[in-house]
């Protein structure tokens, strides 16, 4: 039972340096998120997803990109990475019908830009 | 920005002692949830509260809901050492069940 699927763990980049993040969920749920927690912070939402081939800004765009080509994977790209976006970038999914559901979560990629 | 502030930042306790946290808010909502977060691992949803109710239990947590003023607490009633997290309520509304986070508490139990 895997849930929602984070990868890389771990990366470190040099600035100017692009990168795909990849987020997989095993739940079919039609709702996907990308955010991003800072130190002393919460999680902020960067961009989001409604279903296949739809996507939205979230709080905190600027700098990525997101695709949606399939219903399980959410990727998240950076162009040109900036040491601004050094931080911790969590996935979340959830199903579309119900009010009560709660958002599940990956176990982040940590992500250094020097 | 943040739609929600906790308090406090930080608690430390000892375990069979009772923890609790708050939350505010700034605009409508239409529930309110917890979550936790084990160093190094992803949120975990704990409990959610609708915009209607006032009180809701599940186990050792207690969540209580005031529109009025725009906040909430968590309880964690006979803490264990397994409790240490950090607690973040998160409000949703609006489109896609959004979700906005607090600033999150640091939740320290000793044995």
């Amino acid at each position: 039972n895997a849930g929602v699927t984070q990868t890389p763990k771990f990366r470190v980049l040099k600035t100017g340096q692009s990168m795909t993040l990849l987020c997989a969920q095993d739940m079919n749920h039609e709702y996907m998120y990308w955010y991003r927690q800072d130190p002393g912070m919460g999680l902020r939402l960067i961009h989001y997803s409604v279903g296949e081939g739809t996507t939205a800004k979230g709080e905190v765009p600027d700098g990525y990109n997101v695709s949606r080509l399939k219903k399980q994977n959410f990727l998240l790209g950076l162009e040109s990475a900036a040491p601004s976006q050094t931080s911790v970038y969590f996935c979340a999914s959830r199903p579309r019908t119900g009010d009560s559901q709660p958002q599940h979560f990956g176990d982040g990629t940590r992500l250094s830009i020097l | 920005s943040q739609q929600g502030e906790e308090d406090p930042q930080a608690l430390s306790i000892q375990e069979g002692e009772n923890a609790t946290m708050n939350c505010s808010y700034k605009t409508s909502i239409n529930n309110l949830q917890w979550y936790r977060q084990n160093s190094g691992r992803g949120l975990v949803h704990l409990i959610l509260i609708r915009s209607n109710e006032r009180e809701k239990h599940s186990g050792r947590l207690r969540v209580t809901l005031d529109t009025s003023k725009k906040s909430s607490s968590l309880l964690i009633t006979a803490s264990r050492a397994a409790d240490t997290a950090s607690y973040f309520c998160a409000t949703a509304g609006g489109t896609a069940s959004k979700l906005t986070f607090g600033t999150g508490t640091r939740l320290q139990v000793t044995l």
